[in-house]
């Protein structure tokens, strides 16, 4: 069945980049969404990717997808005590916006 | 603009007991849903609305009931609560086209 799979934790250092990897199965996904979690909170969309492009970038983020790996990335530039968070990674399932979800990637950042 | 508003944010109940969780959004969506977040397991998707008046199983359903009544009520049912059932509760409407999910900030349940 489909399946999202990422890390559980990431650790960096203030003011270097973070990338978060994340692999997907369904091939036929047309939005694939990284969502940022701070505690206590709920998800908020930080970006997505459209099926049809390799490559997004928006301020400090950019996203990259290789569809012939599954492979769908999110780097981090400058990363800041801010950033600190869960990251998941999902990909839609169908038109009715139902997502698959990973288990969501931790970034630890260290002083 | 609230978004998505979710109440009550925290409660704890005893096995057998029953609540109901209810979801508010002001954003005129049509879709929306119910997840549970648990440690290390992300995002499941309990049930989900495709408009007023529909509803429609997700991931795992079993032990919960929803309605939608109104476009922009979305309420989640637990007819008797088990400690399985302890969770964070989310719930989430969806912006058209791209998808984007809207996320009230939880609702943390205890059955005890």
């Amino acid at each position: 069945g489909e399946d999202v799979e990422q890390s559980l934790f990431l650790s960096v250092r203030e003011g270097d980049s973070s990338v978060i990897n994340c692999t997907y199965t369904d091939s036929s996904s047309t939005y694939l969404y990284w969502y940022k979690q701070e505690p206590g909170a709920g998800l908020q969309l930080l970006t997505y990717i459209f099926s049809n492009m390799d490559m997004k970038q928006d301020q400090r983020l950019t996203v990259l997808l290789n569809k012939k790996d599954k492979h769908l990335s999110l780097r981090i530039a400058d990363t800041q005590t801010g950033d600190s968070a869960i990251y998941f990674c999902a990909e839609s399932m169908n038109s009715n916006y139902q997502l698959i979800w990973g288990a969501g990637t931790k970034l630890i950042i260290k002083p | 603009n609230a978004g998505v508003t979710q109440t009550p944010k925290f409660r704890v109940l005893k096995t057998g007991q029953s609540m109901t969780l209810l979801c508010a959004q002001d954003m005129n969506h049509e879709y929306m849903y119910w997840y549970r977040q648990d440690p290390g397991m992300g995002l499941r998707l309990i049930h989900y609305s495709v408009g007023e008046g529909t509803t429609a199983k997700g991931e795992v359903p079993d032990g919960y009931n929803v309605s939608r009544l109104k476009k922009q009520n979305f309420l989640l049912g637990l007819e008797s609560a088990a400690p399985s059932q302890t969770s964070v509760y989310f719930c989430a409407s969806a912006g058209w086209p791209t998808g984007e999910l809207f996320f009230g900030e939880g609702s943390r349940l205890t059955v005890l």
